[in-house]
């Protein structure tokens, strides 16, 4: 059974960065099968695709936020990370990693979600 | 990219159906087939119920099914019961490559 696990601070400071890890177990983040990715949702709202991440390091991002975002991938831990720069009160939210099959919008398995406050 | 359009809310009783509509553009809904559904309960993380517009994962209550024309997607729920009541999400490939969720759906059985 694969496991999605999310750690990282629950506050972090206006302007600064965000950094984010997803432990996965079960599986093997080195699978040519999978891509990786983060999708966040703020208090309240509704969910947004953060970008993705290839086992190869191909990512893609979302435009709105592609020049502040850096999804990496460690195969050697099995683990993918999330860093986002110069955050704002509007970063805060429940941030989820999750795994989709290559070449569908199958996407099966989440993390339980983490909450990262902005503030100061 | 725009979030794809959805319902705020839609409510039934239980055992009827209902149908909530995801519109997009030709650039995501409109242009393959790689549109996914989600059911999200409060404080839970999204599940996945339909992929590739039509598609049931194993262990999914075959009440649930997805179908797509032109630019707007759709998953209609039969035979409502209390556990559906939650919060729907679509979500498309672009052109792209990138990926956009509709803004949700609360879906109220009565």
């Amino acid at each position: 059974q694969v496991q999605l696990q999310e750690s990282g601070p629950g506050l972090v400071k206006p302007s600064e960065t965000l950094s984010l890890t997803c432990n996965v177990s079960g599986g093997s983040i080195s699978s040519s099968n999978y891509f990786w990715g983060w999708i966040r949702q703020p208090p309240g709202k509704g969910l947004e695709w953060i970008g993705n991440v290839f086992y190869t390091g191909n990512t893609y991002y979302n435009p709105s936020l592609k020049s502040r975002v850096t999804i990496s991938i460690d195969t050697s831990k099995n683990q993918f990370s999330l860093r986002l720069s110069f955050v704002t009160a509007a970063d805060t939210a429940v941030y989820y990693c999750a795994r989709r099959k290559y070449g569908s919008s199958w996407r099966d398995y989440w993390g339980q979600g983490t909450l990262v406050t902005v503030s100061s | 990219q725009s979030a794809l359009t959805q319902p705020a809310s839609v409510s039934g009783s239980p055992g009827q159906s209902i149908t909530i509509s995801c519109t997009g553009t030709s650039s995501d809904v409109g242009g393959d087939n790689y549109v996914s559904w989600y059911q999200q309960h409060p404080g839970k993380a999204p599940k996945l119920m339909i992929f590739d517009v039509s598609n049931r994962p194993s262990g999914v209550s075959n009440r649930f099914s997805g179908s797509k024309s032109g630019n707007t997607a759709s998953l209609t729920i039969s035979g409502l019961q209390a556990d559906d009541e939650a919060d729907y999400y679509c979500n498309s490939h672009t052109s792209g490559g990138t990926w956009v969720f509709g803004g949700g759906t609360k879906l109220t059985v009565l």
